[in-house]
């Protein structure tokens, strides 16, 4: 799996637009972008993914630069119910044996000012 | 609330014993992913099963096993506890080998 590179933390003001940035330099073609966030001590929360397209879904927006070597995930308009840590994650989409599981790093934890 | 299950929420033993972690998949999900979250660490993979076959296996101890029986369900063992291996335990589960994985609100072990 590709690694990718997220900022240690960030603050973002309630109702503001979030953008979280990750790097994956090394990012293979076969590789997804996803991101997932962890609220307090609960279960890992899927958000979006994406190859080479934006996405978007009711959560938020995944942008993926041209050469695919970063993204940047946006909600929208941020909340407090929005305090997590981000994960920025690279995975095989594909049936390769054993190279499906999602390896997750630090994060980027989130803070919504009020 | 991802329809992933996971049973105890909370465990509280002794070293030196053995538990067993119980996770239920959403209905039509066959992978499932095994998690370890220590206070001061990240998520660690332990170890996947797909349709009742291992997949890839982790940073798993030998003290630990897993199996994913015929309904989809996993276990996750844990014998011969020690002070460290209070932690978080998650699984995740999966349509397939390809999709995204939603994750249960895992168990906090704690070992005293």
């Amino acid at each position: 799996d590709a690694k990718t590179t997220q900022p240690t933390s960030m603050d973002c003001a309630e109702g503001r637009a979030a953008n979280l940035p990750c790097n994956h330099s090394t990012i293979s073609g076969n590789e997804y972008v996803y991101w997932y966030r962890q609220i307090h001590s609960q279960g890992p929360q899927y958000i979006i993914h994406g190859l080479k397209n934006n996405e978007t879904n009711e959560m938020a927006s995944l942008i993926i630069t041209e050469d695919r070597k970063s993204s940047t995930l946006i909600l929208p308009h941020a909340t407090l119910r929005d305090t997590a840590v981000y994960y920025c994650i690279v995975r095989v989409r594909s049936s390769n044996f054993g190279n499906e599981k999602l390896t997750f790093g630090t994060g980027t934890r989130l803070t919504i000012i009020p | 609330d991802s329809g992933v299950t996971q049973t105890p929420k909370h465990l509280i033993t002794a070293t030196g014993q053995r538990v067993t972690l119980r996770c239920s998949p959403r209905s039509g999900d066959l992978s499932v992913y095994w998690y370890q979250q220590s206070l001061d660490q990240g998520l660690q993979f332990l170890i996947q099963y797909y349709n009742g076959e291992e997949r890839a296996k982790g940073n798993i101890l030998e003290r630990f096993s897993a199996q994913q029986f015929p309904d989809l369900h996993s276990e996750l063992n844990l014998s011969s506890l020690e002070l460290g291996d209070s932690a978080l335990y998650f699984c995740a589960t999966g349509q397939g080998l390809e999709t995204e994985a939603f994750f249960g609100q895992g168990t906090r072990l704690t070992v005293v």
